[in-house]
Formats: structure tokens, C-alpha cells, sequence
């Protein structure tokens, strides 16, 4: 059954940096697009980036954009969030999610979720 | 970017009833819309895909209209394992938005 693994998060101070991973099994990670959505403690969805299933192709929420790099390495079925310039308004837990199906953007499996909490 | 907006922000409830979500879009989204329900401490569960399309594994309970700016999620009958967080998701456009979600409680 499809699965999907998220690590990396934790503690970090303002302005420094961190990177997410999101391990995936189960499907055929390759064909399949990918996002990251976050959840601030006790607010709602926040979609932040996808990436298609190549990598070629990627998007970002105005939050994040030139702070996030969303990235995948097929090789090892793993999708990535590099993370950078962090602040408090970043504290969340982020959960990776794999589409439905090639061209839409159903979320139809999620990881757990991985904790960031920004501060010093 | 698209802005997504729903009522009520929360609603009570008893097990049994008809519960009816209205998500309301900034702009035209055809039907690029998705339904989300989220237990407390879990992620998110797709329900509805395509406004009214139902996914696989969801009872039938659950049902989606709407089309253009403005869609429905309704629950015909709620059970108990029902009471959670509802949000909409447009998946017409990047960036992606939600809902702000609603809450769904017992009453």
C-alpha cells in the first residue's frame, strides 16, 4: 500500500535553515507528481509546493517562494523541502502528499506529518 | 491568487442529521475542486475529487455539487466518526489554496 514517510523536522532558530524529506513506497514514486501542505498549530491547510513527476516543473505558495526549494530524487523514491531564511510563522507540521492520478491534483495519500518549530 | 472561502466556520450537530458546507470561490474553478476531512492529531482524507466525484472507499453517505464559484459538501446522514475539520481545497490554479476549514462538532 502506498506510504509516505516524513522526517526532518524539529527545532530550529530564526533565520537558519533545515531540510525535509518525504519517503515514499508502495507506488511508482516516478510517475507520480508531489506536494508539500503545512498546518500551523491550531490553524488550518496551508498548500506550499509541488513538484511534477519528473522535477522539471515546480510551484510555490507567495509564502515561501525564493525561501523553499521543493526537490525529488526518483533514484531514491524520496521528495524533498529545503528550507531557508526560517521564521516563527514557519512553526508547523508539514505532511507530504502524492496526487490521485497523472494531471489532476487530488491529494490522495498524506504522510504523517514532520514538526518544525522555529525559534531561539 | 484564488480565495477560498466557507460556512459555517463551524457547526453542531447530532448523529443523524443532514450537514450541508458551502465553499465559495474568488473566481471561476469549473469544478477543479477537492473535500478534505481532518480528524484532530491526523492528516488529511480526500473525500470528494472533482466537486462531485466520490472517493474510492468514502461512504456515501458524503456527497459534492457545485460547479463555476460556488460547491457544496454534504453529509446526508452524520455518524459519529464524522465530527472532524472539512476544508476545500481549489485545485484549478497555482498556488493551490484551501478553505479555512469547518468544524463539524457534536451537539
Amino acid at each position: 500500500q502506498v506510504q509516505l514517510v516524513e522526517s526532518g523536522g524539529g527545532v530550529v532558530q530564526p533565520g537558519r535553515s533545515l531540510r525535509l524529506s518525504c519517503a515514499a513506497s508502495g507506488f511508482t514514486f516516478s510517475r507520480y507528481a508531489m506536494h508539500w501542505v503545512r498546518q500551523a498549530p491550531g490553524k488550518g491547510l496551508e498548500w506550499v509546493a509541488v513538484i511534477s513527476h519528473d522535477g522539471s516543473t515546480k510551484y510555490y505558495a507567495d509564502s515561501v517562494t525564493g525561501r523553499f526549494t521543493i526537490s525529488r530524487d526518483n533514484s531514491k523514491n524520496t521528495l524533498y523541502l529545503q528550507m531557508s531564511s526560517l521564521s516563527g510563522d514557519d512553526t508547523a507540521m508539514y505532511y507530504c502528499a502524492r496526487v490521485r492520478d497523472n494531471g489532476v491534483e487530488d491529494l490522495q495519500n498524506w504522510g504523517q506529518g514532520t514538526l518544525v518549530t522555529v525559534s531561539s | 491568487a484564488i480565495q477560498m472561502t466557507q460556512s459555517p466556520s463551524s457547526l453542531s450537530a447530532s448523529v443523524g442529521d443532514r450537514v450541508t458546507i458551502t465553499c465559495r470561490a474568488s473566481q471561476d474553478i469549473r469544478n477543479d475542486l477537492g473535500w478534505y476531512q481532518q480528524k484532530p492529531g491526523k492528516a488529511p482524507h480526500l473525500l470528494i475529487y472533482a466537486a462531485s466525484s466520490l472517493q474510492s472507499g468514502v461512504p456515501s453517505r458524503f456527497s459534492g455539487s457545485g460547479s463555476g464559484t460556488d460547491f457544496t459538501l454534504t453529509i446526508s446522514s452524520l455518524q459519529p466518526e464524522d465530527f472532524a475539520t472539512y476544508y476545500c481545497l481549489q485545485d484549478y490554479d497555482y498556488p493551490l489554496t484551501f478553505g479555512p476549514g469547518t468544524k463539524v462538532d457534536i451537539k
